[in-house]
């Protein structure tokens, strides 16, 4: 099945700053890799997501890049702000197999900004 | 778009008893809902996959009997924890995918279930 390994797992920065979070995956055959966002207490959120067709995606101060020969995806966090605290999970299917639609999620990242 | 609702948001119960957990999603059909439990700080764990009209598939380690798991309808799932246990106290998350839809995943609030 699909492993994939999330890293940092704390992430502090100063507000303005940028984040990275970086997630590797295991199966080759992956073909779509989205981006949850957690607040405390609260249901993980859709960010952004990637498909394999394309090495990066932006949605304004976000984006995802794909590296599909290291098997590694990145979210870029640029300008980051006091609501960009939160736990941040990356995520990988098992395959390309549409009929098998579950996610394997990282073990997530706890993102806190520094005003 | 894309709205899952989940209901009840938190429920305390005593061991022995039986929780219904629904999950709905409200504006989209949804062929495919998932199950998850989180323990706090760590990621989410799969319990299940449930498509309706059919029976859910179970993760490995997940006692099927214990998770009851009934997708009746294009836009309801339930989960029913039997006989809890105070070992069963988690968050439980449900998940859906759309009817059409790519891999993508909207999540419902959350139950917070206690068992005492």
């Amino acid at each position: 099945g699909e492993n994939v390994e999330q890293h940092p797992s704390t992430l502090s920065v100063q507000e303005g700053d940028s984040a990275v979070i970086k997630c590797t995956y295991s199966d080759s055959a992956s073909n779509y890799f989205p981006w949850y966002k957690q607040e405390l207490g609260k249901r993980p959120q859709l960010i952004i997501d990637i498909r394999s067709n394309v090495g990066e995606k932006k949605d304004q101060r976000i984006a995802v890049t794909l590296n599909k020969t290291a098997k590694h995806f990145s979210l870029h966090i640029t300008e980051t702000q006091p609501e960009d605290s939160a736990v941040y999970f990356c995520a990988a299917p098992k395959g390309p197999n549409f009929g098998n639609e579950k996610l394997t999620f990282g073990t997530g990242t706890r993102l806190t900004i520094i005003p | 778009g894309a709205v899952v609702s989940q209901h009840p948001s938190w429920v305390i119960c005593k061991s022995g008893t039986s929780v219904k957990i629904e999950c709905r999603s409200l504006d989209f059909q949804a062929t495919t809902m998932f199950w998850y439990r989180q323990f706090p700080k760590q990621s989410l764990m799969l319990m299940a996959t449930s498509n309706e009209g059919s029976k859910a598939t179970y993760e490995q380690g997940v006692e099927k009997d214990k998770f009851l798991i009934n997708h009746a309808s294009l836009t309801l799932s339930t989960l029913t924890v039997t006989s809890a246990h105070p070992e069963d106290s988690s968050f439980y998350i449900c998940s859906a995918r759309s009817l059409g839809g790519f891999y993508e995943q909207y999540f419902g609030p959350g139950t917070r279930l206690t068992v005492t």
